[in-house]
């Protein structure tokens, strides 16, 4: 079975300051891939990183990047610099690469940035 | 070339009736998921698409929840004697592939009276 862990419900950050957003997943497919998604209170949702299981070198969009710690199964979301836009829930998710690649999400944190 | 596409965007049901839910993902995408959404959670797993071939519906609540891509394109959700607990968000989204991200549309929100 394939799980997503968010463990923090809410987060509130200073302007321009970094902010980690923790992600723990569990799977037994042995390729798979990570995914982070940003939900505005508009409603849609936004693609933000990718990160592959055999990939070499954390993944970096921008102002995001994953730190992805593949032996403690972890997929930390970093924002540097955040800004007031950065507002919204943010989602971790996953694909394993096995027969029916579906994608499951975590249960989001929510940041406020204060300004 | 144009994003995830559905509608229609807000559908209020009065319970009992039956609706459908469509979705047009973007051209040449194989993959084509369905989420449900309840306020303030993550999206829950309905059920997968590649190309036309329905690959995993084991998120589908009941038996009144069925979903088609007949041609490997558009997507149409339908819920049959639609309950106050069906009332949510639903969301597709698409893929390239089987291993890329999946880029969503802006969801129908469903509200049962």
């Amino acid at each position: 079975a394939q799980k997503i862990t968010q463990t923090q419900p809410g987060m509130f950050v200073q302007e321009k300051e970094a902010v980690t957003l923790d992600c723990t997943y569990d799977t037994s497919d042995p390729s798979y891939g990570l995914f982070w998604y940003k939900q505005p209170s508009s409603g849609e949702m936004i693609f933000l990183i990718y990160q592959g299981s055999y990939d070499q070198q954390n993944a970096t969009e921008g102002r995001y990047s994953l730190n992805f710690q593949k032996a403690r199964k972890s997929a930390n979301l970093v924002i540097s610099a955040s800004q007031l836009g950065d507002s919204a829930m943010y989602f971790c998710a996953m694909r394993g690469y096995s027969s029916a690649s579906k994608i499951i999400f975590g249960s989001g944190t929510r940041l406020s940035i204060r300004p | 070339g144009a994003g995830v596409s559905q509608s229609p965007r807000y559908k209020v049901a009065k319970r009992g009736q039956d609706v459908a839910l469509r979705c047009d993902p973007i051209s040449g995408h194989v993959s084509l998921f369905w989420y449900q959404q309840a306020l303030g959670q993550g999206p829950e797993f309905l059920t997968y698409f590649q190309n036309e071939a329905q690959l995993d519906k084991s998120g589908l609540p009941s038996d009144r929840f069925f979903a088609e891509r007949p041609e490997g394109s558009v997507s149409t959700l339908k819920i049959q004697r639609t309950q106050q607990e069906d009332s949510a968000v639903y969301l597709c989204a698409s893929s390239s592939t089987g291993k890329t991200e999946a880029f969503f549309g802006q969801g129908t929100r469903l509200t049962v009276v």
